[in-house]
């Protein structure tokens, strides 16, 4: 059974960057993109980028403007996300997820989550 | 504005039906791109409840259950029960944005 779980600080200060760690265990994360989707409190749910295993292929949510970047260690099953210049509006749960089916991307697994609170 | 658009919420009673609907684009489900659809119970993390437009992962029951047609697509589910409330996404790939979009999501009282 696939399990991811996130890791990083839970509260950054504005116009920084966050930095979040997803650790993959009981799999490989060869043949998958790996993913990010995050959730405002109160609100919906925002995909906001994938990466191939490989590392050489990467889409990201054209609403972020080119803050966010996803990168991967596969030798450490882990892939990470920054998000650069963020503001409060970036205050959200994120998790990292398995993107399953590249043809019909959706996501099978999974983190917890983990909050990160940007102050205004 | 979500770009796939969903009811604020539904609601019905123990064992009747309900039906969420998710509507989109000639850009997404009217592209022929597949409707997934998740489950998210208060606190934590969405669960896919459904794949490829009407196919459940293991361990979903088959009282659940999807279509699509044009450029909507709707999650049924019979026999509700009180495990049932909880929130429910829908999410595509969008061609005009090239990326994976979701529904604002729909809550489910179970009365």
């Amino acid at each position: 059974q696939v399990q991811l779980q996130e890791s990083g600080p839970g509260l950054v200060k504005p116009s920084e960057t966050l930095s979040l760690t997803c650790t993959v265990s009981g799999g490989s994360m060869g043949s998958y993109f790996w993913s990010w989707v995050r959730q405002p409190p109160g609100k919906g749910l925002e995909w906001i980028g994938y990466i191939y295993y490989t590392g050489k292929s990467t889409n990201y949510n054209p609403s972020l403007k080119s803050r966010a970047t996803i990168s991967v260690i596969t030798s450490r099953n882990q892939f990470s996300l920054k998000l650069s210049a963020v503001t409060a509006a970036d205050t959200a749960v994120y998790y990292c997820v398995r993107v399953a089916d590249t043809h019909f991307p959706h996501f099978d697994y999974w983190g917890q989550g983990t909050l990160v609170t940007v102050p205004s | 504005q979500s770009v796939l658009t969903q009811p604020p919420s539904v609601s019905g009673a123990p064992g009747q039906r309900v039906t969420i609907s998710c509507t989109g684009s000639s850009s997404n489900i009217g592209a022929d791109y597949d409707v997934h659809w998740y489950q998210q119970r208060p606190g934590t993390a969405p669960k896919l409840l459904m794949y490829g437009n009407s196919d459940r992962p293991s361990g979903v029951p088959d009282r659940i259950s999807g279509s699509k047609s044009g450029t909507s697509a709707s999650l049924a589910i019979t026999g509700l029960q009180a495990e049932d409330e909880a929130d429910y996404y829908c999410q595509s790939y969008d061609s005009s944005l090239s990326g994976l979009v979701f529904g604002g999501g729909t809550k489910l009282t179970v009365l």
